[in-house]
């Protein structure tokens, strides 16, 4: 079964609106959490590594106030997209690790913004 | 739906060995393919992409990989591989037209003795 889910699969949301993207995992507590993003005929890029209890590491080029992340407990992550644009529309992804060499994905979130 | 599978859950080599990690997808149509590798307690990073064109690919780091349309195939190679290869292999897929999940493979854990 799966073992990280997010939520939601596909939002569609209105410029200038919020967005928030849940990541679980569903088996273990996990410390680190991984979002990345990825735009159509690119590879996936990161974007943030969350660590619970702690504030999230932000990639160059990333605005940490436009993409909120927030690691509230061993199993849960979120990512706010804030006042989104058109431009932020992607697939966001987010990856869990367990110990060093256990890694699992989401399924991924679609994000339309209009 | 679209599924990726990875043939070998763990690869355990000598330095200067040569490498061959299999890749199979499901998808009948135009894809996207991708590999990418982590190292232990890093993020995603990634190793090589194709999306049309000259379906042999180079990467980074000495990689290619092959890309088989009959055989729905995206096997990664390395005619040598070093201790600093160590690391988890991943094979993802994206549906050309954008519209699907990104769906990675389960990974290949790389283990190179020196």
């Amino acid at each position: 079964g799966a073992v990280v889910s997010q939520h939601p699969s596909w939002v569609i949301c209105k410029s200038g609106t919020s967005v928030k993207i849940e990541c679980r995992s569903l088996d273990f507590q996990a410390t680190t959490m991984f979002w990345y993003r990825q735009f159509p005929k690119q590879s996936l890029m990161l974007m943030a590594t969350s660590n619970e209890g702690s504030k999230a590491t932000y990639e160059q080029g990333v605005e940490k106030d436009k993409f909120l992340i927030n690691h509230a407990s061993l199993t849960l992550s979120t990512l706010t997209v804030t006042s989104a644009h058109p431009e932020d529309s992607s697939f966001y992804i987010c990856s869990v690790t367990r110990g060093e060499n256990e890694q699992y994905f989401g399924p991924g979130t679609r994000l339309t913004v209009t | 739906a679209q599924s990726v599978s990875q043939h070998n859950h763990h690869v355990i080599l000598s330095e200067a060995a040569s490498l061959e990690l299999g890749c199979n997808y499901s998808y009948g149509g135009t894809v996207n393919l991708f590999w990418y590798v982590q190292y232990p307690g890093q993020h995603l990073q990634l190793l090589l992409k194709y999306f049309s064109g000259d379906p042999l690919v180079k990467g980074i780091k000495g990689f290619e990989a092959e890309f088989i349309k009959s055989k729905f195939s995206f096997n990664l190679r390395k005619p040598s591989v070093q201790w600093s290869d160590t690391a988890e292999y991943f094979c993802a897929v994206n549906e050309e037209n954008y519209g699907q999940n990104f769906v990675f493979g389960p990974g290949t854990r790389l283990s190179v003795l020196p």
